[in-house]
């Protein structure tokens, strides 16, 4: 079936600096969405994008789907110390969504 | 809006019992739930998908006679881990989608299962 693969699987920050994360599909996927999780916490949704190419962004939150709707980033400038937690992409696969390994991030002060 | 809430947050239990968590979604209702499992530092399993009024359906390698669940109405879900054995200790979390599949899931608070 198809799986969503997330890389890096963590990601250690210098606080003000930027990062990417990656997600890449088997398939084409219709759409692709992004989520939050905090240390101790739940999933938290997002975004989510639907057309080839699509860029949106949330204030320092960059998110970008590719041409072939294969794969998919998240780009944060000046990373803060509120940006910690562990960022799952998701893609549908049949009437569920498949979860990414996530990037768990930490930040340094 | 969409918000789902789960209960409890935390329930320790001894090793042969069973342990009940509710799923509620308290502004919208769902006909379709979805059961995840999180084990430390790893990304979310999903475990079952609940649907109001019908059988679950279960994912591979998931014990429907461990893990019951039951929808009976557009906005509860129950999850019932029977027998409970210490490798059942985990993180489970509920969701749910306001509309069609494929739109966003809404997320409970999750339960820390542990079982002594």
């Amino acid at each position: 079936g198809q799986q969503v693969m997330q890389i890096p699987q963590y990601q250690h920050v210098q606080e003000g600096e930027d990062f990417t994360t990656y997600c890449n599909s088997s398939t084409t996927l219709s759409n692709i969405q992004w989520y939050k999780q905090r240390p101790g916490g739940h999933p938290v949704f997002l975004i989510q994008l639907v057309k080839s190419g699509e860029v949106k962004k949330q204030k320092r939150l960059t998110f970008q789907f590719g041409e072939a709707k294969k794969n998919s980033s998240l780009h944060i400038t000046a990373t803060q110390t509120t940006d910690v937690g562990t960022y799952f992409c998701a893609g549908p696969n049949d009437y569920k969504l498949s979860f990414g390994a996530g990037t768990t991030v930490t930040v340094r002060a | 809006g969409a918000v789902v809430s789960q209960h409890p947050s935390w329930v320790i239990c001894k090793s042969g019992t069973s342990v009940k968590i509710e799923c509620r979604s308290l502004d919208f209702q769902a006909t379709t739930m979805f059961w995840y499992r999180q084990f430390p530092k790893q990304s979310l399993m999903l475990m079952a998908t609940s649907n109001e009024g019908s059988k679950a359906t279960y994912e591979q390698g998931v014990e429907k006679d461990k893990f019951l669940i039951n929808h009976a109405s557009l906005t509860l879900s129950t999850l019932t881990v029977t027998s409970a054995h210490p490798e059942d200790s985990s993180f489970y979390i509920c969701s749910a989608q306001t509309s069609s599949y494929n739109s966003p899931l809404h997320f409970g608070n999750g339960t820390r299962l542990t079982v002594t």
